[in-house]
Formats: structure tokens, sequence, C-alpha cells
């Protein structure tokens, strides 16, 4: 089973929907993390969390939230769709001790919006 | 398809060969390096990292070899084998910076020729 996993793996919605993508971890980090990956750009980060009471705005955070409802459990809402949110989006995942580690990755949910 | 790297440098190797792939990151104050893989439908999968107190560092069928006086990372991959076809990209991080907050590279595609 992964380790990071995410829901759905795809999602084709429209314009000003709500859209919520899930990441669960079975790897007992207290981070968590959102990117988003778009062609020809390095993962931008979304949002994070070190902990269940602690949420914090990344590079991209505008037009985003996101809820920690455990420490295994992050979600990211995107409020009201729009086209140009169309993109990979990876949760990831990282201990805290030894600091700067390697982040743990999902293998993404592609998302469309028309 | 994957959308994620339509325009990405392509580096083509024949089966057995090694593989070279460069990075050139950006920050001078950049301590801590990480190389990440993706195949098509993945998330990055850590490969190898490297702090800034050491020039090379090996892993299994790879090397990460450090010059901080030009600001380039490479990965070498020896014997190169169909699986490692993928796109590789590295990620740097500061130490001001925050041990979560990375920048990462937008990678090169690695070719595997049979």
């Amino acid at each position: 089973d992964a380790d990071v996993t995410q829901t759905p793996r795809n999602r084709i919605t429209k314009t000003g929907k709500r859209i919520m993508l899930e990441c669960s971890q079975t790897k007992g980090h207290d981070r968590m993390y959102w990117y988003r990956q778009d062609p020809g750009l390095g993962l931008q980060l979304i949002y994070y969390s070190f902990d269940v009471k602690d949420i914090n705005k990344g590079e991209i955070s505008d037009g985003y939230s996101v809820s920690r409802q455990a420490q295994a459990k992050f979600s990211l809402s995107l409020e009201s769709a729009i086209p140009n949110q169309t993109a990979l989006y990876f949760c990831a995942t990282s201990s805290v001790v030894p600091s700067r580690q390697p982040q743990h990755f999902g293998d993404g949910t592609r998302l469309s919006i028309l | 398809g994957e959308s994620v790297g339509l325009h990405l440098p392509t580096l083509s190797v024949q089966e057995g060969d090694n593989s070279i792939i460069n990075c050139a990151y950006s920050n001078s104050a950049s301590d801590y390096f990480i190389w990440y893989k993706q195949e098509s439908g993945k998330g990055p999968q850590f490969i190898i990292d490297i702090r800034s107190n050491m020039d090379k560092r090996q892993g299994q069928r790879v090397t990460v070899l450090l010059n901080k006086t030009v600001k380039h990372l490479s990965l070498q991959i020896a014997a190169t084998q169909p699986g490692d076809s993928a796109v590789y990209f590295c990620a740097e991080n500061t130490p001001t910076s925050g041990t979560y907050k990375y920048i990462f590279g937008t990678g090169t595609r690695l070719k595997v020729l049979a």
C-alpha cells in the first residue's frame, strides 16, 4: 500500500464548482504539504501544516484552502474552481527530526477545470 | 498522456551507458540538495540527497556531485536501465528559508534507448 494516498487520481469539473482533494498518509509524519505542478514549472507550495493545529500559506495559496483533519489527513479545497487551476496536485509529508529530510510524495491528482 | 514535462530538456542514453543529468541551482546560500525521479503518472520519488559540506555522495548506481563554486549539481546514473526512464529534477533548501521550503527545478527527461 502507498504511504501517501491521494484521492481522486483524476478529476474533471466545471468552472465555479467546489472541489476537494484528499490526502492520507501512513508514514506517521507530522508535516504535510500541498503542491501544484504545471508544465515547465517546478513544484509550487500551496499550503503546509506542521501539525493538526498549524496551517500555513505557501507561495500560491490564493483560491485554495486546506483542512488538517488529523495527523494523517490533509485536504485541499478549491472553493470556486477556475480554468487556470488546471494542474497536477501533489500531497507530501516529511518528518520533523532530523531536520531537512526529503519530502515523500503521493502519486498526485490530475485536475482539469473546464 | 503526461502534461507535465512537455517542454523539458531530454537526455537520450543507450541502455547500459552512464547518464549524467545536470542542475544549476539558484541560491548560493543553499546548503541541502535533493534529487527526485518522477515516472509518468507517479509522484516524485526521492533518489539521493547531499549537504553542502560534501562534494560527492554515492548511492546504489547513483552519484551526486556538488560544485558550490558554480552552483551546479549533477546526478550520475551508472549502467542506465529502461526503468530509469523518467523526469529527474533537483531541489534546493537554504538554512534561512525553513526546513520545509524547497526550490524545485523543472527537470530533465531521461529516455533510455534499447
